[in-house]
């Protein structure tokens, strides 16, 4: 079966470094996907990791452990505007569908 | 990014009455668009792929009657919730996969069906 797991809230104060880890066993894998939810909205594309290894796009970076079936997204300088749902995603190998996390709500304070 | 609309943002219905809903993207051609359906506080529920000219592939416990989809175009994508009754009510998603691969989603429609 499919299994993706998130925390189901972190919190964090403006500034500051966080780590959202997701753990995944899933039947097949081609690749795993971080996006970022606003409450009421569709969610917007972060980053893509097919490879093992850190992937750095600004103050975003997220990095893919295929053999531990882990994946981590990390965001540095905090704003609060970083305050949402952060969604893990595995493509599946032989369908490329996109399987979901639950996400993980983050709340950046002052 | 690639971007992607829906229409329409917002529908209120009433039960037993028909929804459509489009996915189109703006600036590449999709093979394959993907609907979604997503619960208050939960995660994206995957209903179905959408090929365009074939027929859509729903995922286990979707209803291919109740909820149509039709792939006509390179561009666009319909849904039509059938018959919608008050636990149809969500927020509906769709996205579309790019030659990159890379899945871009549309800003959703909230269907409230009274």
């Amino acid at each position: 079966g499919q299994n993706i797991d998130q925390p189901t809230e972190m919190t964090a104060t403006e500034g500051a470094i966080v780590q959202i880890n997701c753990t995944y066993q899933t039947s097949g894998f081609n690749g795993l996907f971080w996006y970022q939810q606003h409450a009421g909205e569709a969610p917007t594309f972060l980053s893509y990791n097919v490879l093992d290894g850190l992937e750095e796009k600004g103050r975003f970076s997220s990095f893919l452990s295929r053999s531990k079936g882990y994946s981590y997204l990390l965001l540095k300088e905090l704003q609060m505007k970083d305050s949402a749902s952060y969604l893990c995603a595995v493509r599946d190998g032989g369908f490329q569908k996109l399987v979901f996390g639950t996400g993980t709500r983050l709340l950046v304070s002052p | 990014g690639a971007v992607v609309s829906q229409h329409p943002s917002r529908v209120i219905c009433k039960s037993g009455t028909s929804v459509k809903i489009e996915c189109r993207s703006l600036d590449f051609q999709a093979t394959t668009m993907f609907w979604y359906r997503q619960f208050p506080k939960q995660s994206l529920m995957l209903m179905a792929t959408s090929n365009e000219g074939s027929k859509a592939t729903y995922e286990q416990g979707v209803e291919k009657d109740k909820f149509l989809i039709n792939h006509a175009s390179l561009t666009l994508s319909t849904l039509t919730v059938t018959s919608a009754h008050p636990e149809d009510s969500s927020f509906y998603i769709c996205s579309a996969r790019s030659l990159a691969e890379t899945q871009y989603f549309g800003p959703g429609t909230r269907l409230l069906v009274l």
